[in-house]
């Protein structure tokens, strides 16, 4: 039971590539959310999904787009990189009917 | 969801207890309490949550006031390991959306 995965743990992007976070996890999880965390910071939410096929906007959602393809995965994309993005991300998946949230290891970016 | 206010950081020394204040005065009826660390870099790690009750698990005790205006996590006997940011969220148990992280408490256990 893997739990929360997330690829790649690791990126490094030019201001105005494109990349794409991905957010696995194998708990048959209906609720899933993306997270940033800046040094110092509290995490900041980006985007949620409550469900397959439904996304939805958090607190700093600018510069993001997100996907629920499959109620296994969800996505973060990043269409045209800036170095206000570098910042660690985590991904989170709950299920329906507890509140408790399972974090990814996080996803280091850096952009330059 | 309501917000909370907590201190931006705690010490205390191993083998203690720490006792860290959560503030959540607009907090409603259906809203829970809970309560996540994270380690280092890692991500965050559940702990406990509770409603109005005082809650205790292997980890951890929650000790809400009667009128839940406030709450404390206690780590009964605290070592290196729990070192970490601990964060207080306060939201409804079900069909809650957003899930929002204040700043949390920079916990450091002294040897």
């Amino acid at each position: 039971n893997a739990g929360v995965t997330q690829t790649p743990k690791f990126r490094v992007l030019k201001t105005g590539q494109s990349m794409t976070l991905l957010c696995a996890q194998d708990m048959n999880h209906e609720y899933m959310y993306w997270y940033r965390q800046d040094p110092g910071m509290g995490l900041r939410l980006i985007h949620y999904s409550v469900g397959e096929g439904t996304t939805a906007k958090g607190e700093v959602p600018d510069g993001y787009n997100v996907s629920r393809l499959k109620k296994q995965n969800f996505l973060l994309g990043l269409e045209s990189a800036a170095p206000s993005q570098t910042s660690v991300y985590f991904c989170a998946s709950r299920p329906t009917v507890t509140g408790e949230l399972f974090f990814g290891e996080g996803s280091r970016l850096t952009v330059l | 969801d309501a917000k909370t206010t907590q201190p931006p950081s705690m010490d205390c020394a191993e083998g203690r207890a720490a006792n860290l204040p959560c503030n959540h005065s607009t907090i409603s009826g259906n809203e829970y309490v809970y309560w996540y660390r994270q380690i280092h870099s890692q991500g965050p790690q559940y702990i406990i949550h509770g409603l109005k009750n005082n809650e205790t698990n292997e980890m951890a005790s929650l000790i809400i006031t009667e009128d839940r205006k406030s709450s404390t996590l206690i780590l009964p006997h605290a070592t290196l390991r729990d070192t970490a940011v601990y964060y207080c969220i306060v939201r409804p148990n079900q069909g809650a959306q957003k899930l929002v992280f204040g700043q949390g408490t920079r916990l450091t256990i002294n040897p």
